[in-house]
């Protein structure tokens, strides 16, 4: 069983200022997915990163994916209060299981 | 072009009833999964529905089960209600193949066991 590990599990940060949340695995990926979900609505796809070490970028948000496929961070600048949600990782392993993570809420204080 | 769409938004059920919980995916998609989210954290996967066949299970028991109909829309079942059944039931659909299994999600139903 694959499992994915999210760190902090809670996040209460200012406005403004800068974070990381991060994904963990023991197991390679084949890919990852970052979603982020908001009170009352189902999760929104944000990234997907694929080749070890790559990096995207979405406005402040910064993903990368580790060298070895097995983890991945999401950094985010100039925190807004817009930010607020649950961040979740998913990794694919194989073809078709995607396994989420146990997500990360962020809250940014205004 | 529509998203994932589940109903009914809110479910109120006793112990040992049964719900039922529909869901309409994007025009198009043909895979559809089924999640329990509990406590506003990570999500579990419960099913996974592929031109009309059940591809996968999560690890919950039989009293979970569901359906793909022709057109894709798919109904998730759970017999014999208990307290801790109560959570978020999110629906995703997918292309069938391709990509990396990118999900979209519709806005849930929540499942309240009294």
């Amino acid at each position: 069983t694959q499992l994915l590990e999210q760190s902090p599990q809670f996040l209460s940060i200012q406005e403004g200022e800068n974070l990381t949340v991060y994904c963990n695995s023991s197991s390679v990926f084949s890919s990852l997915q970052w979603y982020r979900q908001e009170p009352g609505e189902g999760p929104v796809l944000l990234v997907t990163v694929v080749t070890g070490g790559e990096v995207k970028k979405l406005k402040r948000l910064t993903f990368q994916f580790g060298d070895a496929r097995k983890d991945s961070s999401l950094h985010i600048t100039a925190a807004q209060p817009g930010d607020t949600g649950l961040y979740l990782c998913a990794g694919l392993f194989g073809n078709e299981k995607l396994t989420f993570g146990t997500g990360t809420r962020l809250t940014i204080i205004p | 072009e529509a998203g994932v769409t589940q109903s009914p938004t809110h479910l109120i059920k006793t112990r040992g009833q049964q719900a039922t919980l529909r869901c309409s995916p994007i025009s198009g998609h043909t895979s559809v999964y089924w999640y329990q989210q509990a406590l506003g954290l990570g999500l579990q996967f419960l099913l996974w529905y592929d031109e009309g066949e059940e591809r996968n299970r999560g690890n919950f028991p039989p009293r979970f089960s569901g359906r793909q109909f022709p057109n894709y829309s798919s109904e998730l079942n759970v017999n014999a209600l208990e307290l801790e059944d109560s959570a978020l039931y999110l629906c995703a659909s997918r292309f069938s193949s391709g990509g990396h299994n990118e999900q979209f999600f519709g806005p849930g139903t929540r499942l309240t066991v009294l």
